[in-house]
């Protein structure tokens, strides 16, 4: 069983549309989170939410939504894509507070043209 | 001054060798340290977390020194699988606000 899985995998997608990439944790956890990887491999966190809640929210275009259904599920929807927003995001979780262990999903490489 | 600051390398080293890391992080009121592992096209990994004692895992030792606002992480008898990009990772602001730097990449060769 993959422990934090996101769909799709690959997006390629045309500048102006808008996307939505989903993710779900099956491993009880109360914190999930979207990292933002881009070209230079720098890893930099977007949103983070705790039982369904925003605690995080980094300095995010506000194209950029997050979105917590309940507290496995953390979905990102993205309007008028931009081509600065070709990257791999990334979900995680993680039981919260200090224990610092992330667990990621496998990503979702997006490329705008 | 960026938040978690790294050598991005490359870091080639012969098989067998010994080869250190360091990381410097600017928020003196950081409470968490940590070393993840990412693999050319994955997702990253947590290593090890590093203790205000020092720690060891096998081959991996990681240290952290609070006064001087860096830790650092060593490996010794490199193996071709370590080869990948090593990233710093510590709490900055809130518990769950884990920050990552920008990776140092190590490749070992036989």
């Amino acid at each position: 069983d993959t422990a934090v899985s996101q769909t799709p995998k690959y997006l390629v997608t045309q500048m102006g549309n808008d996307k939505s990439i989903k993710c779900e944790q099956n491993l009880g956890h109360d914190t999930m989170y979207w990292y933002k990887q881009d070209s230079k491999k720098f890893l930099k966190i977007m949103f983070s939410y705790n039982n369904k809640e925003l605690i995080i929210n980094e300095t995010v275009p506000n194209r950029f939504s997050p979105k917590s259904p309940d507290k496995a599920h953390l979905n990102l929807h993205i309007n008028s894509l931009e081509l600065g927003d070709s990257a791999v995001y990334f979900c995680a979780s993680s039981r919260g507070g200090y224990t610092g262990e992330l667990f990621f999903g496998e990503g979702s490489r997006l490329t705008v043209l | 001054r960026k938040e978690v600051e790294q050598d991005p390398g490359p870091f080639n080293v012969p098989e067998g060798a010994t080869v250190a890391f360091n990381c410097t992080y600017s928020n003196s009121a950081s409470q968490s340290f940590f070393w993840y592992r990412q693999d050319c096209r994955k997702e990253p990994k947590l290593l090890m977390s590093v203790y205000s004692s020092g720690n060891e895992d096998g081959r991996f030792t990681a240290q952290l020194n609070r006064a001087s606002q860096y830790i650092s992480l060593l490996i010794r008898d490199s193996k071709l699988s370590d080869s990948a990009t090593y990233l710093c990772v510590v709490n900055t602001g809130t518990a769950s606000k884990l920050t990552f730097g920008t990776g140092t990449r190590l490749q070992v060769t036989l």
